[in-house]
């Protein structure tokens, strides 16, 4: 396992369509974690899920967004009608919890870029 | 809800000095972890060091060191012996079920 996956790496788009990015966390953490970035700040909590359980969203997702957890393994982040405010760096992480190993684990991000 | 705040958005230090970055809190929580994670430009998001909200003792790792005061909603962090490439985005993140992140200093290690 060489850790939480994402993809794609680089999203450009024209304002209106729809994007949907991918996380593959590390196997059999439970948790799973969306966060936004933009330029110079720090990560933005989106929603997070515990297996298949989406637990908690942010006011920051509006209805445009929706994600997704099926079997409790990868993620999918969807952002329908996207607007020029959503160009940003779209971040995964993975959290196991247990074994003494409380850490958020990221991915290298989905850059997405809309025109 | 739970706040982070890094009041110092830029610091430098030269090569092998030692640089303390603020990081403060707020939560009504008692149960919780901090975390100080480092992103060098273009590059993934890593852990540099982490402390349990139960655990008196400061954590270390290395050059890494934390000052936790639990009273008073503080957690900094103190880099030892710094280098070149020390140099980086540090955020400073509160963690209970979700994970806050404060705004991030940015760090300039100068040869």
């Amino acid at each position: 396992d060489t850790g939480v996956s994402q993809n794609p790496r680089h999203k450009i788009t024209k304002r209106g369509q729809n994007v949907t990015f991918r996380c593959d966390p590390i196997s059999e953490h439970n948790r799973l974690y969306w966060y936004r970035q933009t330029l110079g700040q720090g990560p933005e909590f989106l929603t997070y899920f515990q297996n298949e359980a989406q637990l908690e969203k942010s006011r920051l997702l509006s209805d445009r967004f929706s994600a997704e957890r099926p079997k409790g393994s990868f993620s999918t982040l969807e952002i329908q009608r996207t607007e020029q405010g959503d160009s940003a760096m779209y971040l995964c992480a993975s959290f196991s919890g247990t074994g003494g190993y409380n850490e958020q684990f990221f991915g290298p991000g989905t850059r997405l870029t809309v025109l | 809800a739970q706040t982070v705040t890094q009041s110092q958005p830029e610091m430098s230090v030269q090569e092998a000095e030692t640089v303390t970055l603020s990081c403060t809190y707020d939560t009504s929580e008692n149960n919780y972890y901090l975390f100080w994670y480092k992103q060098p430009p273009s590059r993934q998001m890593i852990l540099v060091i982490r402390q349990e909200a139960y655990k008196q003792q400061n954590a270390t790792e290395n050059r890494f060191s934390v000052n936790f005061q639990k009273a008073a909603k503080s957690f900094s962090l103190k880099i030892s012996d710094s280098q070149l490439g020390d140099t980086a985005m540090y955020f400073c993140a509160f963690m209970s079920n979700d994970m806050r992140f404060g705004a991030g200093t940015r760090l300039t290690v100068k040869p």
